[in-house]
């Protein structure tokens, strides 16, 4: 049972618009959020971080939106560049332990120059 | 930033073999660092979680006595991969987390394996 899930294995965007990468969680207890970006054959590199107390976080072109209720989140990248053409992860935990980090399957994001 | 290093970032090996990963946190000191294994358009999946000093923690299905994992130290932990066959060929990832970054973990930029 997959507990983050990233229903779009992949997305194409031009190059100057916005990017929005969605990710949806069953579990409840999840109240810390993670983006990660990865290029191939590399290691993921992290993003952006939401916490649940908060529905918005914003990190220069990178903005997550957190819609508790909906158990959903979003990833805004605005606008889009074609090196932000890589893998994304979007990942949930409970609490701000260092317990383990549940991840979604990833979204592939093409931008198009 | 924390930065976390892989050696090899690849190897070849034959089936039988056994192939050792190590994973170094080069300027913190990693309590807890996690394996992870990647397969062909999948996402990451945690192998275990290693804490200095301690026996690692094993997810469900994963093989402990073919994936063993030492954290001899704060900055070095080592998965080695026994009696390698085929399918275990994939992109290995480690991640450490500071201790003082929340849940927010440095990967490794990864080590592919292949088992001929």
């Amino acid at each position: 049972d997959q507990q983050v899930k990233q229903n779009s294995p992949s997305l194409s965007v031009q190059e100057g618009r916005i990017s929005i990468l969605n990710c949806d969680y069953t579990n409840s207890m999840f109240d810390y959020f993670l983006w990660y970006k990865k290029y191939p054959a590399e290691g993921p590199t992290f993003l952006i971080s939401i916490s649940s107390i908060k529905d918005k976080n914003e990190d220069g072109r990178f903005t997550v939106f957190l819609n508790k209720s909906a158990k959903h989140l979003s990833l805004h990248i605005v606008p889009s560049q074609p090196g932000d053409s890589a893998v994304y992860f979007c990942a949930a935990s409970e609490g701000t332990s260092y317990d383990k980090v549940i991840f979604g399957p990833g979204t592939s994001l093409s931008v198009i120059p | 930033g924390a930065v976390v290093s892989q050696h090899p970032s690849w190897v070849i090996c034959k089936s039988g073999t056994s192939v050792k990963i190590e994973c170094r946190s080069l300027d913190f000191q990693a309590t807890t660092m996690f394996w992870y294994r990647q397969f062909p358009k999948q996402s990451l999946m945690l192998m275990a979680t290693s804490n200095e000093g301690s026996k690692a923690t094993y997810e469900q299905g994963v093989e402990k006595d073919k994936f063993l994992i030492n954290h001899a130290s704060l900055t070095l932990s080592t998965l080695t991969v026994t009696s390698a066959h085929p399918e275990d060929s994939s992109f290995y990832i480690c991640s450490a987390t500071t201790g003082t970054s929340g849940n927010e973990q440095f990967f490794g930029p990864g080590t592919r394996l292949t088992v001929l």
